[in-house]
């Protein structure tokens, strides 16, 4: 069974700082990888979206990469600002089309 | 935004009463899940379907039910509702396995 590993559970850092979030993977039988984003008693929101065979994706301040091989996603969050504030979920899609999650890093970006 | 909605979208029931939560997409992907979400264990995936008809058992299946008569409506049926079902519910969409997944905002079902 996959298992999928957010490391840290939260994060504080103050405003402008540059970050890193680490999401690992037991299986590398994945077809994609996905980061979303999830306000308080809110909905997931999609972010960015790795396909097996890609190394890296690139939103405005968000990259995130993929190691397929060795289990190993981040996401980088360039200049955070507070807005930035929110849980970051990471999801690997297996081959058996089944989602599945981490328990996230919730982030707090201090003004 | 992807056209997904869930229903309703806060429910209190009581221990033994049949519930059915509902998520209706308009994008015509052919995937649709239903995840719990509760502190401590992040999102779990219930049920899911892969076409009219078709639905598989997911990670916490016990004590659920699904049907899928649409493209667009995948029905969650709590038949006989616990307290331990108490949690927030997320219905998702996605079409072929090199596109995004969408979430719905979720359900809020109190069992009391």
């Amino acid at each position: 069974k996959q298992e999928v590993t957010q490391i840290p559970a939260a994060l504080s850092v103050p405003e402008g700082e540059n970050l890193v979030l680490n999401c690992s993977f037991t299986d590398s039988a994945i077809y994609n990888l996905q980061w979303f984003r999830q306000d308080p008693g809110k909905g997931l929101t999609s972010l960015l979206l790795i396909q097996s065979s890609q190394r890296e994706q690139t939103s405005g301040r968000l990259n995130a990469s993929l190691d397929k091989s060795s289990g190993r996603s981040t996401l980088y969050i360039a200049a955070s600002q507070p807005g930035d504030s929110a849980t970051y979920l990471c999801a690997v899609l297996d081959t058996g089309n089944q989602f599945y999650f981490g328990t996230g890093t919730s982030l707090t970006v201090i003004p | 935004d992807a056209g997904i909605t869930q229903s309703p979208r806060h429910k209190v029931t009581e221990t033994g009463t049949p519930v059915t939560l509902r998520c209706h997409q308009t994008e015509n992907h052919r995937y649709m899940y239903w995840y719990r979400q509760d502190p401590g264990h992040g999102l779990r995936l219930i049920h899911y379907s892969y076409g009219v008809k078709d639905t598989d058992k997911g990670e916490v299946s016990d004590g659920y039910s699904v049907s899928r008569s649409k493209t667009e409506d995948f029905l969650l049926t709590l038949e006989s509702a616990t307290s331990s079902q108490t949690s927030v519910y997320f219905c998702a969409i996605s079409d072929y396995r090199d596109t995004e997944a969408f979430f719905g905002q979720g359900t809020r079902l109190t069992v009391v």
